[in-house]
C-alpha cells in the first residue's frame, strides 16, 4: 500500500546549526500533513501542520516545505537545540479520513553540544 | 487541563492471552483513535472511535478491537496475543476527529512472552 517514508533514519547536528529532515510521500489524494516530535518514553508531539494548498509554512524555529511536484515535504529547524533531540515523523491524510494518519519511518535527530 | 491518560503503562502477557487497554481523552474530545508502534513497521493506525462508533479501520486482524463509551474513554482489546503484538499501543484524542487537534498519550508498552 502507500506509505510515507523518510531518507535519513539519523541526523547528527551541531547545537545552533540548522536541521532539515525530509519525507516522501506516495499518495497523491493527500492533502494534509503534519510533522511530529517524539522524545523517549514520550507519545508523539504536534511541530507543525500544512495543507496542500500551500508550499510553505512557518512556526517557531520551525518551517515545512511541501513539494507536491516530486511528492516530497521537509522540516527545516533553525538554530537546533539540545531539547530538539528525539525522533521526528512525518505524517500525512487526506479529506474524509479523519484521524486515520499514515506515518513515515521516523528520523532520530541528534544534537551535539 | 490535563492529556490524555492511558492505563496501564507497561503490561506483559504471554501468547495467547488477551489483554485489554484503557485510554480517556483530553476532556471535550470526543474523537479517539488507537496507534500501534513498532521498530519493525513503525506507527500504524488501528481504529478511531466517534461518538461510540468506528469510523475508520487500519489493517490489522480482527484479534484487534475497540470501543468506546459515552463518556469517550475508550478501550482496546487484543486477543490471542503473539509475539509480534510486542509494541508501544498509543491512544490519541482529538476534538471532533480532526487531526489538527489531535494529541497522544504516552502509550502503553507491551511486552508479549
Amino acid at each position: 500500500g502507500e506509505s510515507v517514508g523518510l531518507h535519513l533514519p539519523t541526523l547528527s547536528v551541531q547545537e545552533g546549526d540548522n536541521s532539515i529532515i525530509n519525507c516522501a510521500y506516495s499518495n497523491s489524494a493527500s492533502d494534509y500533513f503534519i510533522w511530529y516530535k517524539q522524545e523517549s518514553g514520550k507519545g508523539p508531539q504536534f511541530i507543525i501542520d500544512i495543507r496542500s494548498n500551500m508550499d510553505k509554512r512557518q512556526g517557531q524555529r520551525v518551517t515545512v516545505l511541501l513539494n507536491k511536484t516530486v511528492k516530497h515535504l521537509s522540516l527545516q529547524i533553525a538554530a537546533t537545540q539540545p531539547g530538539d533531540s528525539a525522533v521526528y515523523f512525518c505524517a500525512e491524510t487526506y479529506n474524509n479520513a479523519g484521524n486515520m494518519l499514515t506515518f513515515g519511518g521516523g528520523t532520530r535527530l541528534m544534537v551535539k553540544p | 487541563k490535563a492529556g490524555v491518560t492511558q492505563t496501564p503503562r507497561y503490561l506483559i502477557k504471554t501468547r495467547g492471552q488477551q489483554v485489554t487497554l484503557s485510554c480517556s481523552p483530553i476532556s471535550g474530545h470526543r474523537s479517539v483513535s488507537w496507534y500501534q508502534q513498532t521498530p519493525g513497521q513503525g506507527l500504524q493506525f488501528l481504529f478511531e472511535y466517534f461518538s461510540e462508533t468506528q469510523r475508520n479501520k487500519g489493517n490489522f486482524p480482527g484479534r484487534f478491537s475497540g470501543r468506546q463509551f459515552s463518556n469517550s474513554r475508550s478501550e482496546m482489546n487484543v486477543s490471542t496475543l503473539e509475539l509480534g503484538d510486542s509494541a508501544l499501543y498509543l491512544c490519541a484524542s482529538s476534538l471532533q476527529g480532526d487531526p489538527e487537534t489531535q494529541y497522544f498519550g504516552p502509550g502503553t508498552r507491551l511486552l508479549v512472552l
